[in-house]
């Protein structure tokens, strides 16, 4: 099956920081999606960007299908950002809705 | 609009003991998914529904989970008879049918014991 990577796994920032969280898959797909996880366990979606570029607010991702891997980028971090970065995939071709998921950043935004 | 609801939020059970859990998917999503997400990992599918059929079981470990959702509209995902490597967090998920993009419920926190 198709494999995601995330990276890195842990990262801590002081607030005002900027990061980038990096997912690599490892095949084509039509659906990918960017979430935050809450310390309450709560999944928000964040963006659904099976390619190309989109911002909301402080945060922006890329998706470059062809080279299979998604950028997420965080800037002036709030320690309310803090909580586990998922990255999931559908796979073209694949079943469809099954969306796999990596293992996540954790984040923490010290004040 | 609401998000997806589901209850409970927490469930502490003996091993052996049955255990259901409930999911109202947001309006108008025709397709609602059961994920399992254990301590540390990402969400796993379990099972997804399209309406009321389910179309891909596939993940469901079918001896003792079975799921329904007789209306196309909520659904409920039970145990029966839990085991000690069933605690996890058990999310739904629901999407619409003209878009890919999925929506998760806050989850239910199983602890069995």
């Amino acid at each position: 099956g198709i494999q995601v990577e995330q990276s890195p796994p842990d990262l801590i920032l002081q607030e005002g920081a900027n990061s980038t969280l990096r997912c690599n898959f490892s095949d084509s797909v039509n659906n990918l999606q960017w979430f935050h996880q809450n310390p309450w366990g709560q999944l928000i979606n964040l963006f659904y960007i099976p390619s190309g570029t989109k911002q909301n607010g402080r945060l922006s991702a890329t998706t470059v299908a062809t080279e299979r891997y998604s950028l997420l980028y965080i800037s002036s971090s709030q320690t309310t950002d803090s909580g586990v970065y998922f990255c999931a995939v559908e796979r073209y071709g694949g079943s469809q809705g099954n969306l796999i998921f990596g293992k996540g950043t954790k984040l923490s935004v010290k004040p | 609009e609401a998000g997806v609801v589901q209850s409970p939020r927490y469930k502490i059970i003996e091993k052996k003991q049955p255990v259901a859990f409930w999911c109202n998917p947001i309006s108008g999503h025709n397709t609602l998914y059961w994920y399992r997400q254990n301590l540390g990992q990402g969400p796993e599918l379990l099972i997804r529904y399209e309406n009321e059929e389910a179309v891909d079981d596939s993940q469901l470990p079918k001896d003792r989970f079975s799921a329904e959702r007789l209306k196309g509209v909520d659904s409920t995902l039970k145990i029966q008879p839990a085991e000690l490597g069933d605690s996890a967090v058990y999310l739904c998920a629901s999407s619409s049918y003209d878009k890919e993009e999925q929506f998760f419920g806050p989850g239910t926190r199983l602890t069995v014991l």
